[in-house]
């Protein structure tokens, strides 16, 4: 069954450095999304991505914030200066349009 | 604006008994509604959905979920719970203009005890 891809697994980092996640969607994919995961908290859409441009963000996806396809298969979350609050599972997700979408294993992210 | 509750933070149910997960939700239109389940560490798989049609749903796993216009809800069934469903289980209304962003529940915890 195809999946979602996401690298690395877990991503420590320094408070104020860029961070970059990536993700490879399902191949025939339209649609491309950020979801993350407070630890203990629900999980949040951030930003959802089609026809190589943002088609709808959150109140959290604030300029440190960028997404970006890069090339066929590629979809990244750039975090321009990590705060400690950004420390959470990031989740990619895609699908074809209106329905159910498939989830990736997740980016465990720690800002220290 | 679009919301799903999840009253039941923690489940605890013996393995074999049967298990019902509640889920309201709150949208003005026709919504499409999911249930994805979370192992420890894992991603999100997708258990089931509803889009239109008949209101209730069978899923992977041995689940099925019912929805219900008049009560707001889409709660999920299982008739006879197994070790291995013990996870954390979201419901989720897919809002924003085209029904593409998801808005998850807090989540379920689900334990089972032999």
């Amino acid at each position: 069954e195809p999946e979602v891809t996401q690298t690395p697994s877990h991503q420590v980092t320094q408070m104020g450095q860029e961070v970059i996640l990536r993700c490879v969607p399902i191949s025939n994919h339209l649609y491309f999304y950020w979801y993350r995961q407070i630890l203990g908290q629900k999980v949040e859409f951030l930003v959802s991505f089609y026809n190589n441009e943002i088609s709808e963000k959150s109140e959290i996806f604030d300029d440190q914030f960028s997404v970006e396809r890069p090339d066929g298969s590629n979809f990244t979350l750039k975090i321009r200066s990590t705060k400690l609050e950004d420390s959470a599972m990031y989740f990619c997700a895609s699908n074809r349009g209106q329905d159910g979408y498939t989830f990736g294993s997740g980016t465990r992210l720690t800002v220290v | 604006a679009q919301s799903v509750t999840q009253p039941d933070i923690h489940i605890t149910v013996s393995e074999g008994a049967s298990l019902e997960l509640r889920c309201n939700y709150s949208y003005g239109a026709t919504p499409y509604l999911f249930w994805y389940v979370q192992s420890p560490g894992q991603g999100l798989q997708l258990l089931l959905k509803y889009f239109s049609g008949d209101t209730l749903v069978q899923g992977i796993k041995g689940f099925e979920a019912e929805f219900k216009r008049s009560q707001s809800s889409f709660n999920l069934r299982k008739p006879s719970v197994h070790w291995s469903d013990a996870a954390e289980y979201f419901c989720a209304v897919g809002a924003g203009e085209y029904g593409n962003k998801l808005v998850f529940g807090a989540g379920t915890i689900l334990r089972v005890k032999s």
